[in-house]
């Protein structure tokens, strides 16, 4: 069966610290992989997705970069937190083609201070 | 892009009561239609879902309805029980998933 990874549960940076998420996807090949950000009452904002390795694309210019290094490895970054990057972070990956169901991962909560 | 919204943001309805969630959304060549279901803390669940080919499904006390002429989709939820409660949302698929802005459900007891 497939299942999706995603850590950690829970981070605490400074602003203008660096960042890595790290989410990896078991159990399936060449999925499409999403990042979303959902701030504190809000709904899911689609960061990135890619559709293959070194596919990435960017739905929101940001302080963020993501990257494909594996076909299941999804990672997010950024050089430089700002306060406004907090937030509930969630991994996703859905098979390659058309709509089918997205299987999140548990959610980063991270808080910048 | 696709413009999606969901009414109402907020439900409170009683033990044993029906809630239905509306979603409309902008995007024509949009041909699938779920929903998802987020408690607090955890990411969101596929709870049910709809293809343009199909006018309604239904899945136990949950079911949904597609009106894709009027670019619309509906979750309905029969005997609401207090572990519906939860925040819900549609996620029409085009050439991604664009969310809904998320309708708050409670049902109390």
């Amino acid at each position: 069966s497939q299942t999706i990874h995603q850590w950690p549960a829970t981070l605490v940076q400074p602003v203008g610290s660096p960042l890595s998420l790290e989410c990896t996807v078991e159990g399936t090949s060449n999925p499409n992989l999403y990042w979303y950000r959902q701030a504190a009452g809000r709904g899911l904002q689609l960061l990135f997705y890619s559709v293959g390795i070194g596919q990435i694309s960017s739905e929101v210019p940001q302080n963020l970069s993501a990257s494909r290094p594996q076909d299941r490895q999804f990672i997010l970054s950024s050089k430089k937190l700002l306060l406004s990057d907090s937030g509930f972070y969630l991994c996703a990956w859905s098979v390659s083609g058309a709509g089918t169901e997205a299987f999140f991962g548990q959610g980063t909560r991270l808080t910048v201070v | 892009g696709e413009n999606v919204e969901q009414h109402p943001s907020t439900l409170s309805v009683q033990e044993g009561d029906s809630a239905v969630i509306k979603c409309t959304y902008s995007d024509s060549a949009s041909n699938y239609f779920p929903w998802y279901k987020q408690e607090l803390g955890k990411g969101p669940q596929l709870i049910i879902d709809i293809r343009s080919n199909v006018g309604e499904k239904k899945d136990q006390r949950i079911a949904v309805t597609l009106n894709k002429t009027a670019k619309h989709f509906s979750l309905h939820i029969t005997e609401t029980q207090p572990e519906d409660s939860a925040v819900y949302f549609c996620a029409p698929y085009g050439q991604n998933f664009v969310f809904g802005p998320g309708t708050r459900l409670s049902v109390l007891p």
